[in-house]
């Protein structure tokens, strides 16, 4: 089954104690990208990958960190998380190609609470 | 700066009515739009799009409008059916030689529709 899996799906954790939210993809997809959701914002974009070793910044990249270092993962890493970092986070792929990116497959989402 | 923006939080419509979701942008580089929509407890997926060569794109119960020169874009459902209650997001990029693989989203409207 064509999936982009992401773990933990619940995290509570607490200031300062380093994690990762990792994101895997079985689709070959060459595009992957997070985003992070908070109420009446939306979808905000952390960083996405357009290839392998590629990683650029979004909208909000503060306070997190990426790698691309094989094609199907794109583990989101958060160095020292602060309560402002409580949020729903959502990996997401494409395939490549300009008119292809928009149309993103989402993974089920990784609530975290950082006390 | 919100680039795009959806300023209704929410709306409620009866099963077999019209649904109109919209959605407004700032950007007039922006060349390719998208809707997704979103359960409780799973990841967005992708509805329908439209190009901006275009005015209007319909896949079904779903037709996306676009007006160009109001910077403005529509989701409409007809007839709306309570298992289209969701959270509906729009999305915009620009693709071609300019894409930097950012898409943006807007803050969501939450439909519901009564039986």
């Amino acid at each position: 089954e064509a999936q982009v899996t992401q773990n933990p799906r619940y995290l509570i954790t607490v200031t300062g104690k380093k994690l990762t939210v990792t994101c895997s993809q079985n689709m070959n997809h060459e595009y992957m990208s997070w985003y992070r959701q908070d109420p009446g914002l939306g979808l905000r974009q952390i960083y996405y990958s357009m290839n392998v070793e590629v990683t650029d910044k979004g909208d909000v990249p503060e306070g997190y960190k990426v790698s691309r270092k094989e094609k199907r993962n794109f583990p989101l890493i958060l160095e020292s998380p602060s309560p402002n970092q409580t949020s729903l986070y959502f990996c997401a792929s494409s395939p490549a190609g300009s008119t292809i990116i928009g149309e993103l497959f989402f993974g089920e989402g990784s609530r975290l609470t950082v006390l | 700066d919100q680039q795009v923006k959806q300023n209704s939080p929410s709306l409620s419509v009866q099963e077999g009515r019209i649904s109109i979701l919209n959605c407004d942008y700032t950007n007039s580089m922006f060349d390719y739009f998208l809707w997704y929509k979103k359960y409780p407890a799973e990841g967005p997926t992708f509805l329908i799009s439209i190009s901006s060569i275009k005015d209007k794109n319909e896949d079904g119960r779903f037709t996306v409008f676009l007006n160009k020169s109001a910077k403005h874009l529509s989701l409409h459902i007809v007839p709306s059916q309570p298992g289209d209650s969701a959270v509906y997001f729009c999305a915009a990029l620009r693709r071609g030689l300019s894409n930097t693989g950012k898409l943006i989203f807007g803050q969501g409207t939450t439909l519901q529709v009564k039986p």
